[in-house]
């Protein structure tokens, strides 16, 4: 079945530093991902759409110049957390999908701590 | 814009037994999929169960099932011979279909509590 990889799956970093954040699809190619944010206890809500070869469209109230995004390949994108603060603390999920009809399958999840 | 509502925060079953979690949303659109994913304390995202809008006929998945009232945006979950490994947060999702890959938009969650 499709795979979808994100890595790291948890990191810790201190406050005013940048993270990067790699989704990758390991048997299919992806024109589409999407990255979604978890705080404890809550729903996944979606941050931004990722795009192969253009530009990120991001869900209304998230900052584009923060939580910068690079659809580069079919099979990969990165989220960077721009100089991180303690708010931005919480689980970040990738997920992508292989086709139109087809179910999207999600990253195991990256557990972002900032100190 | 399309809204999912899970109005059952938490929810508890006997091993066993059968529960049903509900989840109600709202659209204008007629071609759209809902789905139920698990996500257990691993936090992995796995899909229980998918339906499509334009298929009258419940989907149904070994114990898991729906009941799927498209005129009343009703798409509830059953799940029959409870196990302890369902215990997991239950998440209801909608996906438009727009002819290319779209977001899902996930309700706020059930938490299901499985005992013995």
């Amino acid at each position: 079945g499709a795979v979808v990889s994100q890595h790291p799956s948890w990191v810790i970093c201190k406050s005013g530093t940048s993270v990067k954040i790699e989704c990758r699809s390991l048997d299919f190619q992806a024109t589409t991902m999407f990255w979604y944010r978890q705080f404890p206890k809550q729903s996944l809500m979606l941050m931004a759409t990722s795009n192969e070869g253009s530009k990120a469209t991001y869900e209304q109230g998230v900052e584009k110049d923060k939580f910068l995004i690079n659809h580069a390949s079919l099979t990969l994108s990165t989220l960077t957390v721009t100089s991180a603060h303690p708010e931005d603390s919480s689980f970040y999920i990738c997920s992508a999908s292989r086709g139109v009809n087809s179910p999207l399958h999600f990253g195991n999840g990256t557990r972002l701590t900032v100190t | 814009a399309q809204t999912v509502t899970q109005s059952q925060p938490e929810m508890s079953v006997q091993e066993a037994e059968t529960v049903t979690l509900s989840c109600t949303y709202d659209t204008s659109e007629s071609d759209y999929y809902l789905f139920w994913y698990k996500q257990p304390p691993s936090r992995q995202m796995i899909l229980v169960i998918r339906q499509e809008a334009y298929k009258q006929q419940n989907a149904t998945e070994n114990r898991f099932s729906v009941n799927f009232q498209k005129a009343a945006k009703s798409f509830s979950l059953k799940i029959s011979d409870s196990q302890l490994g369902d215990a997991a947060m239950y998440f209801c999702a909608y996906r438009l279909n727009t002819g290319t890959a779209s977001k899902l938009t996930f309700g706020t969650g059930t938490r299901l509590q499985v005992t013995l």
